[in-house]
């Protein structure tokens, strides 16, 4: 059972769309981190968010921790080609120093 | 400033053998991670090391061990290799510990991968 589920898994878009991918979880974390990983490189950390219903932007992505914590988005404005890669979400749970990482959203936009 | 450095980059072995992986942190970094990455997956969470010590273990078999060094470069080691075990090995530093004040931002380094025939 996997404990971060991310959906959805693949998407290929048009250069200019936006996009959410989701992360969800039954279980509450104290913190949840989004990170893009591309072809023979390891994930290049993009936010961490900590507080229940923060929002944190960073140029075009928006990233928002659900009230409960539980669940995470990111949205994506006008994707960009150099946007493709591999989306993942990781949380933490409370106490614990083992980082868990959803499966990922592989992202194509096509030019 | 140099990233994290991870060497083999490549390495094939076959079923039964063991293998050494290495990895340098960000200078002043103290922790080190080690993750399983095996095609189509999120990395797994295999060991923390913070000062040298072990501060958390994923669910890996004792095949699967590791330690640090006082320079806090890090080794993992993975003894009678089964077919499974196919993956890409990253590394991730960090300053303190991954849990310290809410999450620690981790820095990965592009990985060993491992090839098992």
């Amino acid at each position: 059972t996997q404990l971060l589920e991310q959906s959805p898994q693949f998407l290929s878009i048009q250069e200019g769309e936006n996009l959410t991918v989701y992360c969800n979880s039954s279980s509450v974390f104290s913190s949840l981190q989004w990170y893009r990983q591309e072809p023979g490189e390891g994930p290049v950390l993009l936010v961490t968010v900590v507080t229940g219903g923060e929002v944190k932007k960073l140029k075009r992505l928006t990233f928002q921790f659900g009230d409960a914590r539980k669940d995470s988005s990111l949205h994506i404005t006008a994707a960009q080609p150099g946007d493709t890669g591999l989306y993942l979400c990781a949380g933490l749970q409370g106490g614990s120093e083992k980082l868990v990482f959803g499966k990922g959203m592989k992202l194509t936009v096509n030019p | 400033d140099a990233g994290v450095t991870q060497s083999p980059t490549h390495l094939i072995k076959t079923r039964g053998q063991q293998v050494t992986l290495r990895c340098s942190p960000i200078s002043g970094h103290k922790s080190v991670s080690w993750y399983q990455q095996v095609l189509g997956q999120g990395p797994q969470f295999i060991f923390q090391y913070y000062e040298k010590e072990e501060r958390g273990r994923g669910n890996f078999p004792d095949r699967f061990s590791a330690r640090q060094f006082p320079n806090y470069s890090s080794e993992l080691n993975v003894n009678a290799l089964l077919l499974g075990d196919s993956a890409l090995y990253l590394c991730a530093s960090s300053l303190d510990r991954v849990g310290a004040f809410g999450n620690q931002p981790q820095h990965f380094g592009d990985g060993t991968r491992l090839s098992i025939l």
